[in-house]
């Protein structure tokens, strides 16, 4: 499995904004996968985009993938307090193996 | 609630003592992964069970080592411990097949090791 790169690292919006996070990637991939983490629990799954895919939506949620640049990106709409946490894409190629990078940590101010 | 449980939530130990760790699967999954978050960094895979057999392993030494039981419920166990092992342990459970790529993580076990 190879390691995706978050960015940006931390990302702070009011209430209400739009929040756009990416992710880069180095080899082909068959899918790419968004997990949520709200301060020190567990990894949420949010949504899964497969390599045959350039967009997909779940409620507030629109991931876009270009394998051509090797990057992903995961807008989140009307964004809300509880939507405060980080975010980990995770490439797969595979494996059933996730490897994450560091993650973007998102803060949306009420 | 992903249906992914782990015990315990915390936990301290002292240097050079042992831990280990239970992670109970959600039904159906025959497959478990574990991973270890320092602060501030993404999870680390350390390794994954797939029918009670490890199956892929990350880079970490053979002081951490696993089981997988025919119920999925599964163990890490962290021998020699040092004090940077002090992390969040998450185990996630997923059904390898047709989309078993997704996995479901449990909320974690909170080690302090000093």
């Amino acid at each position: 499995s190879q390691q995706g790169e978050e960015d940006p690292q931390a990302l702070s919006i009011q209430e209400g904004e739009n929040a756009t996070m990416n992710c880069s990637y180095k080899t082909s991939i068959n899918n790419l996968q968004w997990y949520r983490q709200n301060s020190g629990r567990g990894l949420v799954h949010l949504i899964l985009i497969r390599s045959n895919e350039r967009e997909k939506h779940s409620g507030r949620l629109r991931v876009t993938l270009d394998t051509s640049k090797k990057s992903s990106s995961l807008l989140i709409t009307a964004s809300r307090a509880a939507d405060t946490a980080s975010y980990f894409c995770a490439p797969g190629a595979g494996s059933y193996q996730l490897t994450f990078g560091k993650g973007t940590k998102l803060s949306v101010i009420p | 609630e992903t249906g992914v449980t782990q015990s315990p939530t915390h936990l301290i130990k002292t240097r050079g003592q042992q831990v280990t760790l239970r992670c109970s699967s959600q039904s159906g999954h025959n497959t478990v992964s574990w991973y270890q978050q320092a602060l501030g960094q993404g999870p680390q895979f350390i390794f994954q069970y797939y029918r009670e057999e490890e199956n892929g392993r990350g880079n970490f030494p053979p002081r951490f080592s696993g089981l997988q039981f025919p119920n999925y419920s599964s163990e890490l166990n962290v021998n020699a411990l040092e004090l940077d092992d002090s992390a969040l342990y998450l185990c996630a459970s997923s059904l390898r097949g047709l989309g078993g790529e997704t996995q479901y993580f449990g909320p974690g076990t909170r080690l302090l090791v000093l």
